[in-house]
């Protein structure tokens, strides 16, 4: 069946400007998760839904960071004032249920001139 | 020190050979343990779960040590399709998203 989706592919952005980035997880999946991977770094946890709901937004960055999902599916990660080290793969994964195998998408690459 | 350490690599083995990497990590509650691999410009993927008994897929064999707080991957017989990076990974402690190392970048030789 179909795996996680994101778009775009590939964002690049002007220092200062808001960028939305879209993740798409597998049908009945009702966990999702964002990360991002900087270059030359380990992949960075940031947040986590079940269902709709985000208990815990203490991974997000700043406060020019937030995420939402509704109808329990889709989610969007905002960045807002984009700045330069905001520059990294942005990476969504979804599971069954927390606690279960995680699947990645292939991942937004955004770039901050 | 560091939630989870990785020997960086790069690992280059010849074709055919026996290679093993380790990953210690610093939480002692951590409760999940996996093996990624990550493919250049790609997604991580679920290698494989490691379980405190050991156990194999195939040519590959993971192990878990609580008490010195490591796991291993053995990789047995290596293709060169298993050039790649080999994410340390492991979930609980507190953490509600999976805590990943950098990574182990291998490469298989012909």
């Amino acid at each position: 069946g179909a795996g996680v989706s994101q778009s775009p592919s590939n964002k690049v952005t002007e220092k200062g400007k808001d960028v939305e980035l879209r993740c798409d997880p597998i049908s009945g999946h009702t966990a999702l998760y964002w990360y991002r991977q900087s270059l030359g770094q380990g992949l960075e946890f940031l947040i986590y839904f079940q269902g709709n709901s985000a208990p815990d937004k203490s991974g997000l960055p700043s406060d020019r960071f937030s995420a939402e999902r509704t109808g329990g599916s889709v989610s969007t990660l905002t960045i807002q004032r984009t700045q330069q080290e905001d520059s990294a793969v942005y990476l969504c994964a979804s599971s069954p249920g927390i606690g279960d195998t995680q699947y990645f998408g292939p991942g937004t690459r955004l770039t901050v001139l | 020190r560091k939630e989870v350490e990785q020997d960086p690599g790069p690992f280059n083995v010849p074709e055919g050979a026996t290679v093993a990497f380790n990953c210690t990590y610093s939480n002692s509650a951590s409760q999940s343990f996996f093996w990624y691999r990550q493919d250049c410009r790609k997604e991580p993927k679920l290698l494989m779960s490691v379980y405190s008994s050991g156990n194999e897929d195939g040519r590959f064999t993971a192990q878990l040590n609580r008490a010195s707080q490591y796991i291993s991957l053995l990789i047995r017989d290596s293709k060169l399709s298993d050039s790649a990076t080999y994410l340390c990974v492991f979930r609980g402690g507190g953490a509600d998203g999976l805590t990943f190392g950098k990574g182990t970048h291998l490469i298989i030789q012909p």
